[in-house]
Order: C-alpha cells, then structure tokens, then sequence
C-alpha cells in the first residue's frame, strides 16, 4: 500500500507571492492533518480535514488555508508569503473508520524557502 | 493548553547500548500517544502508538511504556545500532481536537 505523497518536494518562492501544497493520503485513510516544523517552533498543528470538511484548526493567521477533495486528497494554501513561512510543511493522514485520534502516517514534506 | 516535553534534547551514545528517551505531557486527559522518528530532511515514522487504556507497546528492540496520571512516557531502545540515529518525537492526542501536540524531539547519535 503506498504511503502518504507530497508534491511538490521543494519549493522556492519570494515574498508576497503565494503557493498551494498538495497531499494524496493513504488508500482508505479519510483524515488529512498539516503540520509546520521550523527549528524555533518545532511542529506546529495547521488544519485537520476529514470527509471535505475542516474538523480543527491551528493558530495560524488566515494566510494559510486549506481544503480536501472528495477523494481525500488536500491541498494547503499560503498567500502573501513571509520569510517567516519557510519551512518543512508535513501531511498526516489516519482515521480509516472516521474515528478520533487514529494513529498518524505522514509524508515526506514540502521544504518551503521564502526569499 | 497541552505542553509536552522531551528530555534530553540530545543524546550521543556507544553501539550496543540500551537507552531511554523521556516524554512528559502536562495534561493527562489523552486519547493516545505516539513515538515517531525523523532522520534528517525526512517526514516522520510512526513507530508506536499507545492508547490510553494501555500501558506499553512493543515492537522489536522498541519498547514504549505510558503512565497517563503522571504525564509521563518513555521509549526503551535495545541494543542500539547506528541507524537509529534520528530525532525521535513523542506526540499526544487529547480532548483539545483531533490534532497531534508534539514534544520537542530527542536528537539521537549512536556512534559505531
């Protein structure tokens, strides 16, 4: 069974500018969550959606945005990019059966530089 | 608001050692822990997870215990080898929403 893709695995952009991640999740799994790692944060909580719907969501400004296909897959949003949003930008998916606190499976990341 | 801690931040030790990384939560109102590895550059592995009725899990040379009323878990690696060099997280899920809360990782080196 394949595992959780990212794309793009890299990205570079400028300020200002604005970019969409996607996610395909696990075959099955209905729950997509994204998470932020920085080396000053660590990993930070973004969104959870679960059947194209946003079920929770971090504390993070309303740059970042996000939504889930009816084929589970999620793409993430950030418009207006800050040096600040460089980042490894990681998706986890779980919850097979619609449950609650599945165990988690994640990607690869996308690596996010901000010039 | 559910913190959760990791100590040592870092740890360097000798092949063949048996070794214990630490993770505390300060809310004990949890539905399950998770222990993950992150080697470099890479997204994460789950490793194990504990539910909260549940009070260690097993897998090879990995042990994991939880003790939910002290907040506490540790996860017991045998016989290390160098490959488990990685950044080990821990990361709980509580009452909060369906999202992880994440400790700050152990970075591991295990020297030949």
């Amino acid at each position: 069974k394949a595992g959780v893709t990212q794309t793009p695995r890299y990205l570079i952009k400028t300020r200002g500018q604005q970019v969409t991640l996607s996610c395909s999740p696990i075959s099955g799994h209905r729950s997509v969550s994204w998470y932020q790692q920085t080396p000053g944060q660590g990993l930070q909580f973004l969104f959870e959606y679960f059947s194209e719907t946003q079920r929770n969501k971090g504390n993070f400004p309303g740059r970042f945005s996000g939504r889930q296909f009816s084929n589970s897959r999620s793409e993430m949003n950030v418009s207006t990019l800050e040096l600040g949003d460089s980042a490894l930008y990681l998706c986890a998916s779980g919850a097979p059966s619609g449950g609650w606190a599945d165990e988690q499976f994640f990607g690869p990341g996308t690596r996010l530089t901000v010039l | 608001k559910q913190e959760v801690t990791q100590i040592p931040a870092a740890l360097s030790v000798p092949e063949g050692e048996n070794l214990v990384l630490n993770c505390s939560f300060t809310d004990s109102a949890i539905y399950n822990l998770q222990w993950f590895r992150q080697d470099p550059g890479k997204g994460l592995t789950s490793l194990l997870l504990i539910q909260s009725s549940q009070r260690e899990q097993t897998s090879g040379r990995l042990n994991a215990s939880l003790d939910k009323s002290s907040g506490r878990s540790t996860l017991y690696i045998a016989a290390s080898q160098p490959g488990d060099s990685a950044t080990y997280l821990c990361a709980v899920f509580n009452n909060a929403g369906n999202m992880l809360t994440f400790g700050g990782g152990t970075r591991l080196m295990v020297k030949p």
